[in-house]
Formats: structure tokens, C-alpha cells, sequence
């Protein structure tokens, strides 16, 4: 079964902070990788995925990929109140393996 | 309106009645999946489907079967709920695993 870990919360940030949020996996074959959102009470939300090693940016936030070392972040910059949420990870599997494995997320709040 | 729609999406039932949790999707995805979400525990797998008649087991299919007959319905069954079945469930699907998975509202099922 492959493993999807997140840092665990709840992470409290000040406005206009920046949030640092990290995940490991231990399927060395995973190729995809996201990261949703989800509000209370409401169905996770894509906002980022990232498939090659390094950077990505998408306005304040930026996912970042290290194969090697096997880890996905997300770096939330000039927090808001609206980025108040839990943020999942999810990895996909090996070429043979098409399951979707997600983290038990992470709880952010923004402290205006 | 693209969107993935789930019924019923609060239920109440008891310790052996077989019920089922409909899913459909209007945007012609070929990936379907059924999750359940758990306090701590994040999203974890439940079934999933690549294409009509191709499902497989997630991380956690005990207790639950799933038909895929057509491209833009996947229903859960439980044959036999019982109250470790009690969750919040959610259907999903995407054009492929290395895409977006778009979520369905949500189910929350108890079992006494």
C-alpha cells in the first residue's frame, strides 16, 4: 500500500505570511502529483499538480518536487483569510498501478 | 454545467440493509473512483474504474462492491453496512489518473 504522509497541523500563519506545506510518499514510481483544497464542509478542489522535478508557480503558490528524496510541498505566499482550508496531497501509482493515494491533509489557518 | 453528481447525499440506515450510493458524471471522464473520508484518516481509495467494465480495488474496498455498466455512471454498493462503514463518501472522476479529479458533493452515510 503506498504511503502518503503530510506534515502534521493544524498550521496557524498571520496575514499576508507565507505557508509551508510538505508531503512524502514511498512509491518510488509515482510520475503525478497534486494538491487539493478543501473547505469545511465542502469536496476537495484541484489547485495545483506538479510532474517534473523542481518548481512550479501558479500566483501565490508554488508546488515544489523532489523525486529524488520523494516529496511534493506547496508554499502558500501573502496568506489570506479565503486560504483558511485543508490541503491534501494525493500521488499517483507506479505505470502498473492506477490507484490515487491521498494524505490526511494538512489544516491551515490564517490569522487576519 | 459540467459537475459529478451523488445520491442520496445524507443517509441514515441500519446494520444490514443493502443500500446504494449513485454517481454521475457529465464530462465524458474515463476515470471514476469512490473515496471515503475519515477524521484523521484523509481520502482513501475505495474502488476505481478506468473504463466501462474495468474496475479494481482501492486501498480500502471490504465491504463494498461497484459496477461500472456505463461510461458516466459508477454506484457503490453496500451489501451489508455496518457501523465501521459510517463516513463521508465521495465520488470522483477525471479524464485519466495523471489528471484532475473533479468531485462529486458528497455522501455522508451512518450506519447504527
Amino acid at each position: 500500500q503506498k504511503e502518503v504522509e503530510q506534515n502534521s497541523g493544524p498550521l496557524s500563519v498571520p496575514e499576508g505570511a507565507i505557508a509551508s506545506l510538505n508531503c512524502t510518499y514511498s512509491d518510488r514510481g509515482s510520475q503525478s502529483f497534486f494538491w487539493y483544497r478543501q473547505y469545511s464542509g465542502k469536496s476537495p478542489e484541484l489547485i495545483m499538480f506538479i510532474y517534473s522535478n523542481g518548481d512550479k508557480e501558479d500566483g501565490r503558490f508554488t508546488a515544489q518536487l523532489n523525486k529524488a528524496s520523494q516529496y511534493v510541498s506547496l508554499l502558500i505566499r501573502d496568506s489570506q483569510p479565503s486560504d483558511s482550508a485543508t490541503y491534501l496531497c494525493a500521488v499517483d501509482g507506479s505505470s502498473n498501478d492506477y490507484k490515487l493515494s491521498f494524505g490526511a491533509g494538512t489544516t491551515v489557518t490564517v490569522r487576519a | 454545467e459540467a459537475q459529478v453528481t451523488q445520491n442520496p447525499r445524507y443517509l441514515i440506515t441500519v446494520t444490514g440493509k443493502k443500500l446504494t450510493v449513485t454517481c454521475s458524471q457529465n464530462m465524458n471522464h474515463e476515470y471514476m473512483s469512490w473515496y471515503r473520508q475519515d477524521p484523521g484518516l484523509g481520502l482513501r481509495q475505495i474502488y476505481y474504474s478506468m473504463n466501462v467494465e474495468v474496475t479494481d480495488k482501492g486501498d480500502v474496498p471490504e465491504g463494498y462492491k461497484v459496477s461500472r455498466k456505463e461510461k458516466r455512471n459508477f454506484p457503490l454498493i453496500l451489501e451489508s453496512p455496518s457501523p465501521n462503514q459510517t463516513s463521508l463518501y465521495f465520488c470522483a472522476s477525471s479524464q485519466g489518473l495523471a489528471n484532475e479529479q473533479f468531485f462529486g458533493p458528497g455522501t455522508r452515510l451512518t450506519v447504527l
